[in-house]
């Protein structure tokens, strides 16, 4: 089983800034199948990145997906508001899928 | 407008059995992959199962083999999970999720609440 860690625990930024999320994989990622979700209180999941960097459907484009092998970055170039809530990163090349732990993403 | 709903929540008693369904809309239920995904409250996700277009290839983590059936009927567009020997450490939202690779969509979930 892949197991997957994400740092930090909790990342506290101002509306603006940027954020970098990390995802690292206990071994390789096989063709960087690697997804991001974004999940708000209350909510289910919401897709943003597949292929370790292909944005879903109406993903704006200030979320950005890279890494290959074991590394994997989350970014939110300009923080906004409405970005408040916890990521998760989860690995489907292999059996059983696996998700992160997650990052929660506080607005100063 | 694709839409997944979940139904036949509630809560049981250890060693219970219950069975969540998932009727889905918007797209050709038959054509994808279909799966389950939970979240034990406050927790993070984890992926339970997954059922193939036809229904014949099954996949599940360990942690329920033997215990949880995937299942679906392709004529009614509908999803099902079947929950036997149900333990406390099965208390959790479970979402009925489309894909199997990763989760394009999601149902709003299904509360599975297993205690004496």
């Amino acid at each position: 089983e892949i197991v997957l860690t994400q740092s930090p625990g909790t990342l506290s930024l101002s509306p603006g800034e940027r954020a970098s999320l990390s995802c690292r994989a206990s071994q390789s990622v096989t063709s960087s199948n690697l997804a991001w979700y974004q999940q708000k209180p209350g909510q289910a999941p919401r897709l943003l990145i597949y292929g370790a960097s292909t944005r879903a459907t109406g993903i704006p484009d200030r979320f950005s997906g890279s890494g290959s092998g074991t590394d994997f970055t989350l970014t939110i170039s300009r923080l906004e508001p409405e970005d408040c809530a916890v990521y998760y990163c989860q690995q489907y090349g292999s059996l059983p899928r696996t998700f992160g732990q997650g990052t929660k993403v506080e607005i100063k | 407008e694709v839409q997944l709903v979940e139904s036949g929540g509630g809560l049981v008693q250890p060693g219970g059995s219950l069975r969540i369904s998932c009727a889905a809309s918007g797209f050709i239920f038959s054509n994808y992959w279909m799966s389950w995904v939970r979240q034990a409250p406050g927790k993070g996700l984890e992926w339970v199962a997954s059922i193939e277009k036809g229904g014949y290839e099954k996949n599940y983590v360990d942690s329920v083999k033997g215990r949880f059936t995937i299942s679906r009927d392709n004529a009614q567009s509908s999803l099902s999970l079947q929950m036997n020997s149900l333990r406390v450490d099965d208390t959790a939202i479970y979402y009925c999720a489309y894909g199997v690779w990763f989760f394009n969509y999601w149902g709003q979930g299904a509360l599975v609440t297993v205690s004496s």
